[in-house]
């Protein structure tokens, strides 16, 4: 099976543009959350998809925003950029039993954004 | 709230030796705890998990028991090989809660 995958790899975006980060889960698997990794605040959630409904969202302003698509393919978008928002974007998809999060999540490459 | 706490790195020991690093939580109910390690140029992997009290997890020589007691979920291998340099990550998840909560990471160095 292939893996997560992710697109673009590298994106340099200037302040104040938008930008839209792909997301490819593991075939089957209908559970897609995102994440961001800076070094200073680690791993932070951003939110959690499940055939194409928004089940949980992370503590970010409203101008990071995602959607999920009918194949379980998901997008996320972040609008109006700031300096701040340079890190790596993570994707990971899970095969979830019901409303269980017990199972592994399995991650992408990443998307890594600098925003100039 | 959930929260993950670990041991501050770098932990740098030498090949053969024992590791330890340590990772405590907060949570209400019966998280599922996690072990997530990040090699150099590579994305997250799962390590090991453990979804109920007194679970042991093992993967790869490293092994973590969930203890409810103390809220820990402590991180061990016996002996350490350079290959096993990386970023590792401490981990819960809840029920119907639908997302990770992480702790900061832990870098580990091993020199030959």
């Amino acid at each position: 099976k292939a893996g997560v995958t992710q697109t673009p790899r590298y994106l340099i975006k200037t302040r104040g543009q938008q930008v839209t980060l792909s997301c490819s889960p593991i075939s089957g698997h209908r559970s897609v959350s995102w994440y961001q990794q800076t070094p200073g605040q680690g791993l932070q959630f951003l939110f959690e998809y499940f055939s194409e409904t928004q089940r949980n969202k992370g503590n970010f302003p409203g101008r990071f925003s995602g959607r999920q698509f009918s194949n379980s393919r998901s997008e996320m978008n972040v609008s109006t950029l700031e300096l701040g928002d340079s890190a790596l974007y993570l994707c990971a998809s899970s095969h979830p039993t019901g409303y269980s999060m017990r199972n592994e999540q399995f991650f992408g490459p990443g998307t890594r954004l600098t925003v100039l | 709230g959930n929260s993950v706490t670990q041991m501050e790195g770098p932990v740098t020991l030498s090949e053969e030796a024992f590791l330890t690093i340590n990772c405590t939580y907060t949570a209400t109910g019966y998280p599922s705890l996690f072990w997530y390690v990040q090699y150099p140029g590579e994305g997250l992997q799962l390590l090991l998990k453990a979804t109920k009290a007194d679970d042991k997890g093992s993967n790869k020589g490293f092994e973590a028991t969930y203890r409810k007691e103390t809220t820990s979920f402590h991180l061990e291998k016996g002996s350490v090989q350079v290959s096993d340099s990386a970023v590792y990550f401490c981990a819960l998840s809840q029920d119907s809660n639908y997302q990770l909560i992480w702790g900061a990471g832990t870098k580990l160095i091993i020199k030959p």
